[in-house]
Formats: C-alpha cells, structure tokens, sequence
C-alpha cells in the first residue's frame, strides 16, 4: 500500500466560497479518483485523474463545479466552487497501486453553512 | 459491473469468526469481487479480492462459490475494531477494462461486540 494524505482533514465553509482539498501520495501513481460520501451515504465517484491528461467526470458531476489539477505523479487537487450546504460531505481521493487496487485516503470533511 | 447484494447489518460476538455474504448472481467472467471497509468516518479499507479461487491474507479469508454468483467474506476472529461497515463490490480489471472505477453500494454494517 502507500501513504496517502489530506488536506484539510476538515472545514467549515461559507455558503458561496471554494475550498481546494489536496491529496498526497508517498510514491508516483498513475491513476487518482476523487470520490464523495454524503452524510449517511456510500460513496460515489466524482471524476478519474489521470497525470497528463484532463480529468473524466461521472455523471452528474462538472468540471465548473469541482476542476481537478494533477500536476505530478504525487499530487492532485479538488476545488468545490461556490459551495452551498448540500455540498456537505466527506471527499477522499484513491490511487490505483500493484496489482490494480485502489487505495484511499482519510478523506476531507466539509460542512457548508 | 455486476450488482451485488449484501445485508444491511449484522453482529458478531467478539472472537468469534464473522462471516459476510455477498450475492452478485449476474457476474460476468473477467469481474473480480471486491472487499472493501469504511470504519466510522474513514476512508475505506480494502481488505481482499479474488476471481474464482479461495483467497486468504492476514485480515481475512475470502470464499467463492463455483458459480462465482456469491461469496462470504470471512474476519476469523472478529474484534471490537472491525465494527464497520463491508462493501462487497465487483468490477473488471483494470488492466484489460472498465477503467479501475469502484462502485460502491450500501455495504453490511458489522456490529462486534462484548
């Protein structure tokens, strides 16, 4: 497995701002995923981060509303833009190691007031 | 990828071994299944995966019918820590297709207790 962090492990926004939440991996991967769970939920996956390409959204889920950099090998941020409450959930990025399985972060807890 | 179906929750006496069952009767050939763990408010765990044979490593077994349409995932001796919630999720590989994406559904919540 690898290490995988977090940043923020939580916060406390504004209704209308942004929050951009970072995601580092210990070793260079390939294949990076944001995934939310909303409160109560399972999780569901926003959009795939490839290094060197354009992230690929799921349904339902835009790049105005949550753009994805992937700079390098390590590291990838998520931006939730204009955020109002129903934002509120836990964000958690994964990565694609070995043996084609996924490992995921602590996840980012965001309430939007 | 194939659906599965898992209960919505279960107990287990700790030390006792617990066993997790998992239908996914439309699996497809080239379709792993999947275990995965999400302990209060963490990102999930993966714990093991297989495609037709047995698999074992140090968290837990995991057991395949002969149809593949169903599977058990087995904690040995279950502790107050493994109280989470198991996914069960099947998916093609990615090195040959479906692009590594997970798709979690509601999962059994595992209850351990005294």
């Amino acid at each position: 497995s690898a290490v995988i962090s977090q940043k923020p492990s939580r916060d406390i926004c504004q209704r209308g701002t942004s929050l951009t939440i970072q995601c580092q991996v210990d070793s260079q991967v390939t294949m990076m995923f944001w995934y939310r769970q909303q409160p109560g939920q399972s999780l569901t996956l926003i959009a795939t981060a490839n290094q060197g390409s354009e992230a690929t959204y799921e349904s339902g889920f835009v790049i105005d509303k949550f753009p994805i950099s992937r700079p390098n090998l390590t590291f990838s941020t998520l931006t939730v833009s204009n955020m109002s409450p129903e934002d509120s959930s836990i964000y958690l990025c994964s990565v694609v190691l070995g043996t084609d399985t996924q490992y995921f972060g602590p996840g980012t807890r965001l309430t939007v007031l | 990828d194939a659906k599965t179906t898992q209960p919505t929750s279960m107990d287990c006496a700790e030390g006792r071994a617990a066993n997790l069952p998992c239908n996914h009767s439309t699996i497809s050939g080239n379709e792993y299944v999947y275990w995965y763990r999400q302990i209060h408010s963490q990102g999930p765990q993966y714990i093991i995966h297989g495609l037709k044979n047995n698999e074992t490593n140090e968290m837990a077994s995991l057991i395949i019918t002969e149809d593949r349409k169903s599977s058990t995932l087995i904690l040995p001796h279950a502790t107050l820590r493994d109280t989470a919630v198991y996914y069960c999720i099947v998916r093609v590989d990615g090195l040959t297709g479906g692009g590594n994406k997970l798709t979690f559904g509601t999962g059994t919540q595992l209850k351990v207790e005294l």
